[in-house]
């Protein structure tokens, strides 16, 4: 079955540059998400990549996919105390049903350090 | 726009009772999915409704079902609930690539 792994945890001081990795399993993945969940929230969409795509980038943020390793990154430039919070990676693949599920990683808890 | 609304935002409920969830997705999505999260953990797939139907389905027991109304809103009903069933229930809809969440619905099973 579909399987998508992240770290736990990341440490940071303001300002620095953020990195948070994930890896999955699942070969027909059309589209790779991250989420970002603040305590007692939902989850926030932050941003998507089409899997034939290897970078994207919007703001803060940039995207990195190595379709061939199955690796999935998320930078955040000049990182903000209001950063902290749970990201998620999730991949959105086909199930056997023939339909699209998404498959959530167990989550990266980012600490910023003022 | 509203966004992806949800209610309650929490409930309290006793073994073996049942309960029913809320959810209405953002204007303009058709297709809606619901989410498990307990604590500590990333959100697992219950089922997902499209046009009315369940289209498919995680790997939950028959006491999770659900519905979709004519005007894309949705209910998740768990029924004879257990301990176990204690979450964050969250209710997702998606248009093609852009899947957007509720703030979820924390049940708490005494």
């Amino acid at each position: 079955g579909e399987d998508v792994e992240q770290s736990l945890f990341l440490s940071v001081r303001e300002g620095d540059s953020s990195v948070i990795n994930c890896t999955y399993t699942d070969s027909s993945s059309t589209y790779l998400y991250w989420y970002k969940q603040e305590p007692g929230a939902g989850l926030q969409l932050l941003t998507y990549i089409f899997s034939n795509m290897d970078m994207k980038q919007d703001q803060r943020l940039t995207v990195l996919l190595n379709k061939k390793d199955k690796h999935l990154s998320l930078r955040i430039a000049d990182t903000q105390t209001g950063d902290s919070a749970i990201y998620f990676c999730a991949e959105k693949g086909e199930s056997s049903g023939g339909y699209q599920k998404v498959t959530f990683g167990t989550g990266t808890k980012l600490q910023v350090i003022p | 726009d509203a966004g992806v609304t949800q209610s309650p935002t929490h409930l309290i409920k006793t073994r073996g009772q049942q309960v029913t969830l809320r959810c209405s997705p953002k204007s303009g999505h058709d297709t809606v999915s619901w989410y498990q999260q307990a604590l500590g953990q990333g959100p697992q797939f219950i089922f997902q409704y499209y046009e009315e139907e369940e289209r498919q389905r995680g790997n939950f027991p028959d006491r999770f079902s659900g519905h979709q109304f004519p005007n894309y809103s949705s209910e998740l009903n768990v029924n004879a609930l257990l301990l176990g069933d204690s979450a964050l229930y969250l209710c997702a809809s998606s248009h093609r690539a852009e899947q957007y969440f509720g703030p979820g619905t924390r049940l708490t099973v005494t």
